[in-house]
């Protein structure tokens, strides 16, 4: 298995910062490596596929980085509806594997 | 927009299966693996296997013993059963999409849409 070790765990900050999450991977993924935002009672949303692709629709505050064994999600300029849980997924193998989370809450 | 709705019975007793749908809002199931998740409390998200339209599948091995994954395209939905089930396996169970974002010969899916999930308990 692939394990995923996210930081941190809990990150609190304010509207307007920047704030960064990263993820790092047990063994090589060359890029392929994903990130979503979660909020509670509602379905995960993908963000970033293939390390720094963004989805349709998801503000260019957002932004993805790395590749190897470290990636990096980034938030500019957070917005109020930014407050959530993010998680980064792996998809290197056959089958997947989730880091832990990312709780980001409000100063 | 598609969306993805679990349904299944939200109490399970132990040594029982387990058994959820997930009812697909789209025309067509084609060209994407349809894929299971779930997450017990506090813990991570843990993927537990994938079905192709076409009805080939792929497990993680901490569940191939135990996991049947089947797609019915003619109503839309896609099915997962998990034989066997301990006070482990409770969990939110999510349904999910996987993509290979135009890039289907790299044989890298990812999820790109998921369900919000339903709860599921294993007790007596």
């Amino acid at each position: 298995d692939i394990q995923m070790t996210q930081s941190p765990s809990t990150l609190s900050a304010s509207v307007g910062d920047t704030v960064t999450i990263t993820c790092r991977a047990s063994q090589s993924l060359s890029r392929w490596l994903a990130w979503y935002q979660q909020k509670p009672g509602k379905a995960p949303k993908l963000l970033v596929s293939k390390t720094s692709n963004l989805e349709s629709g998801v503000p260019s505050r957002f932004s993805g980085s790395g590749s190897g064994t470290e990636f990096t999600l980034t938030i500019s300029s957070l917005q109020p509806d930014d407050f959530a849980i993010y998680f980064c997924q792996e998809y290197n193998t056959y089958y997947p594997t989730f880091g832990q989370g990312t709780k980001l809450e409000i100063k | 927009q598609v969306q993805l709705q679990e349904s299944g019975p939200g109490l399970v007793k132990p040594s029982e299966t387990l058994s959820l749908t997930c009812s697909v809002s789209s025309d067509s199931m084609n060209y994407y693996y349809w894929t299971w998740i779930r997450q017990p409390a506090g813990k991570r998200l843990e993927w537990i296997g994938r079905v192709y339209s076409s009805g080939s599948t792929n497990y993680n091995p901490s569940f191939k013993s135990r996991v049947t994954m089947s797609v019915d395209t003619s109503k839309n939905q896609f099915s997962l059963k998990l034989s066997s089930v301990t006070a482990a396996d409770t969990a939110l169970y999510h349904c999910a999409r996987e993509d290979c974002g135009g890039d289907c010969q790299s044989g890298h899916w990812y999820v790109d849409l998921w369900g919000r999930g339903t709860l599921v308990t294993v007790s007596s």
